[in-house]
C-alpha cells in the first residue's frame, strides 16, 4: 500500500510557458501533501506544504505566483510552475502523509528542463 | 532552526566493504529521524527511523542508533552490495506530521 504517483516524469518546455505537476496518492487519502525541489547534488528543498481544500504553505523565499499549489481533493495535488525560465529547471518531488499517520510516501518525481 | 548535515560524497566502496554514512542534526526538542534512499531515476524511499534518543533503527542490513549527546544519526552497514548503490538522505522531523529537512545527501557507489 501506500504508492504516490508523480506525472509526467519529464518534460521539456519552452521559456514563458507553464507548466503542470501532477501528484496522486493512489491508494490512500492524503491530508497533506509536500512539495519539494532538488538540485543536482544538492539536497531536497522544501517549496510548500499543501492541506487538502486550503491554501498551501510557503517556505520562506518561494514565490508562491510562481509556482502555484492546489490541493482540490484527499488524493491530488498539483504544482504548476508559471511562466518557466531555464532557472526553474529542476527535479520536482512530491510526498503525501496519510491522514492519522505518521508515515510519508514519495513520488518518483518530474525532471523540469526549460528552454 | 532545525538542520541535517551529512558527510560529502560521494563515497566508493568494493563489495562487502563497511560503510559508514555520518549524519547529525541540529534541533529544538526531541525530533524523529530517518535515512532515506533515491535510486536512480526514482523517488525516495524510506530505510530505516528512529524516534527517540538511544533507539536503533534497522532495515535491509542498514542500521542507525539516535544518539543525543552527540546528535547523531550514523548509518552503517557492515557489507554492502552493488544494489546499494545510490543517494541516501539523512532527515528530521521536529514534530508529528511535520515536514522533513533533509541533509544535501550521500550518493554511495560500490564496486563489484
Amino acid at each position: 500500500g501506500a504508492v504516490v504517483s508523480q506525472h509526467p516524469s519529464r518534460v521539456i518546455c519552452k521559456s514563458g510557458t507553464s507548466v503542470k505537476i501532477e501528484c496522486r496518492s493512489l491508494d490512500f487519502q492524503a491530508t497533506t501533501m509536500f512539495w519539494y525541489r532538488q538540485f543536482p547534488k544538492k539536497s531536497l528543498m522544501l517549496m510548500a506544504t499543501s492541506n487538502e481544500g486550503s491554501k498551501a504553505t510557503y517556505e520562506q523565499g518561494v514565490e508562491k505566483d510562481k509556482f502555484l499549489i492546489n490541493h482540490a481533493s484527499l488524493t491530488l495535488s498539483t504544482l504548476t510552475v508559471t511562466s518557466a525560465h531555464p532557472e526553474d529547471s529542476s527535479f520536482y518531488i512530491c510526498s503525501a502523509r496519510k491522514g492519522g499517520e505518521d508515515g510519508y510516501t514519495f513520488g518518483s518525481g518530474t525532471r523540469l528542463t526549460v528552454v | 532552526g532545525n538542520s541535517v548535515t551529512q558527510m560529502e560524497g560521494p563515497v566508493t566502496l568494493s563489495e562487502e566493504a563497511f560503510l559508514t554514512i555520518n549524519c547529525t542534526y541540529t534541533a529544538t526538542g526531541y525530533p524523529s529521524l530517518f535515512w532515506y534512499v533515491q535510486y536512480p531515476g526514482e523517488g525516495l524511499q524510506l530505510l530505516l527511523k528512529a524516534t527517540k534518543a538511544d533507539d536503533k533503527g534497522s532495515n535491509k542490513g542498514f542500521e542507525a542508533t539516535y544518539r543525543k549527546e552527540t546528535t547523531s544519526f550514523h548509518l552503517e552497514k557492515g557489507s554492502v552490495q552493488v544494489s546499494d548503490s545510490a543517494v541516501y538522505f539523512c532527515a528530521l522531523r521536529s514534530n508529528q506530521g511535520g515536514k522533513l529537512i533533509f541533509g544535501q545527501g550521500t550518493e554511495l557507489s560500490v564496486k563489484p
